[in-house]
C-alpha cells in the first residue's frame, strides 16, 4: 500500500461548481499536511497548509481527519484558473529524526467553460 | 525575496556521462531536500539536508547519485555515469524549519538519452 493515496482524476466540473479531492495516508506519525498545486510542466506551489482545526482561504477550504487518516480539499465557485494537479503532501514525523515530505501521484483537475 | 533556484532548467545527455544539478535554496533556509519526478509517477524523495549535514538519504537510488551541500548553502546532485533510467525532472525544495512549509525550485528536467 502506497504511504499517500490520492484519485488520479481527471476530474472535469464546469465552471462554478464545488469539487473535493481526498488524500489518505498510511503513517499516523505524519504531523504536517499540505496541498500543493502543479501546473502542466511547472514545480508544486503551495496552495495551503492543513491544521488540525481546518483552514480555509477565499474558496479553498483544507481538512484533516486523523481518525481515518485523510485530508480534504474542498474548491468552491471553480474557475478555469484552477485547472491544474493538486498533490497531497505530508511529513513522516520525527520517526528517525527526518522530516521529509511525502507526496501524493496528484489529483488532475480540469474546470470546464 | 528570491525563491529556491535550479540549474540547469533542462539537461539533455548520453548514457555515461556525468551530470550536475544545483540548488539554491531561499537564503536562511537549513533544510534543503531533493525530489525526482519519472513521467507519469510521483515526486519521490532522494535526500534531506539540514545545513550541510545529510539527514535522510534513503531515497537514493544507487551509489550513481552524490549529493553534496558544502557550507550549508546551495547543494549540487551528480549523477555518474547516467542511465537512460534517470530520466525524470529533479526538484529541489527549501523549508525554514522542520515540518514547515518547503518551497520547490523550477525543476531541472533531465534526459538521458
Amino acid at each position: 500500500r502506497k504511504e499517500v493515496e490520492q484519485d488520479p482524476g481527471p476530474f472535469n466540473v464546469p465552471e462554478g461548481a464545488t469539487v473535493a479531492f481526498n488524500c489518505t495516508y498510511s503513517n499516523s506519525a505524519s504531523q504536517s499536511f499540505f496541498w500543493y498545486r502543479q501546473d502542466c510542466r511547472k514545480e508544486p506551489k503551495l496552495l495551503m497548509s492543513v491544521y488540525s482545526s481546518g483552514n480555509e482561504d477565499g474558496r479553498f477550504t483544507a481538512q484533516l481527519n486523523r481518525a481515518s487518516q485523510y485530508i480534504s480539499l474542498l474548491i468552491r465557485d471553480s474557475k478555469l484558473s484552477d485547472s491544474a494537479t493538486y498533490l497531497c503532501a505530508m511529513s513522516d514525523g520525527r520517526t528517525s529524526g527526518t522530516y521529509k515530505y511525502i507526496f501524493g501521484t496528484g489529483t488532475r483537475l480540469k474546470v470546464l467553460a | 525575496e528570491a525563491g529556491v533556484t535550479q540549474f540547469p532548467s533542462h539537461s539533455v545527455i548520453e548514457k555515461g556521462q556525468t551530470v550536475t544539478l544545483r540548488c539554491d535554496p531561499i537564503s536562511g533556509h537549513d533544510n534543503l531536500y531533493w525530489y525526482r519526478r519519472v513521467m507519469g509517477k510521483e515526486i519521490k524523495f532522494l535526500l534531506h539536508f539540514v545545513k550541510e549535514s545529510k539527514q535522510d538519504e534513503s531515497g537514493m537510488p544507487n551509489n550513481r547519485f552524490l549529493a553534496e551541500r558544502t557550507g550549508g548553502t546551495y547543494s549540487t546532485l551528480k549523477v555518474q555515469p547516467a542511465e537512460l533510467e534517470d530520466s525524470g525532472v529533479y526538484f529541489c525544495a527549501s523549508s525554514q524549519e522542520w515540518g514547515t512549509e518547503a518551497f520547490f525550485g523550477q525543476g531541472t528536467r533531465l534526459t538521458v538519452v
